[in-house]
């Protein structure tokens, strides 16, 4: 069964840097590529990038302004979403989604994960 | 803010019929497809419909999807208790170049 497990809640300072991990099992994971979104509190989800685990193509939403980096590691099929420079409104829960291995416009989520609460906070 | 617009709200009776609309512009749901999850509280969110009417394998037929112009709808046939969840939209918006998602609609079932 295809399954996302994602990392555990994080509470971190404003600044700070924040990792979250989105462990897969039960499917290829190099024939597939990952969004991640998060949501704040009463808002709908917010699409953060993508990567391709299976060249490892990225691509990342203007809005973030470069503090977003994704990568795989196809050793341990993970994916992960590194967010820095954490500011309040970061403070939302992520998700990972798994799409297609190139970035498409016809693509829909079919799994996700678990969600990560993410608190930034002094 | 999200660009789709979705009414934050609606409620039917165990049996009705309900619709969720969806509005977006040209950039986005006027020309691409258009896809609808369904999130429980405390559960990962779940595809419901692709490609703007296509129900994913295991989805109920009492759950189908329309789209026409800027704008898109879900309509959920024969409600049930168990329907009662947030709604979301989403469509690939070109200024973005990434899947854009709806604010999302609170299904009450009365």
């Amino acid at each position: 069964q295809p399954h996302l497990v994602q990392s555990g809640p994080e509470v971190k300072r404003p600044g700070a840097s924040v990792r979250v991990s989105c462990k897969t099992s039960g499917f290829d994971f190099t024939s597939f590529g990952f969004s991640w979104v998060r949501q704040a509190p009463g808002q709908g989800p917010e699409w953060l990038g993508w990567i391709s685990a299976h060249n490892g193509n990225t691509k990342s939403a203007e809005a973030l302004q470069g503090r977003v980096a994704l990568t795989t590691d196809s050793s341990t099929s993970t994916a992960y979403l590194e967010v820095k420079s954490l500011k309040s409104d970061d403070t939302a829960v992520y998700y990972c989604l798994r799409a297609s291995m190139t970035l498409r416009p016809d693509d829909a989520f079919d799994l996700w994960g678990q969600g990560t609460m993410v608190t930034v906070s002094s | 803010q999200s660009v789709l617009t979705q009414p934050p709200s609606a409620s039917g009776t165990p049996g009705q019929r309900v619709t969720i609309s969806c509005s977006g512009g040209n950039s986005n749901i006027g020309t691409n497809l258009v896809s609808w999850y369904q999130h429980l509280p405390g559960t990962a969110p779940k595809l419901l419909i692709f490609r703007n009417n296509q129900r994913l394998s295991g989805v109920p037929d009492r759950f189908s999807g329309s789209k026409s112009g800027t704008s898109a709808s879900l309509a959920i046939s024969g409600l049930r208790s168990e329907d009662e969840a947030d709604y979301y939209c989403a469509a690939w918006d070109a200024s973005l170049t990434g899947p854009m998602f709806g604010g999302g609609t609170k299904l009450t079932v009365l």
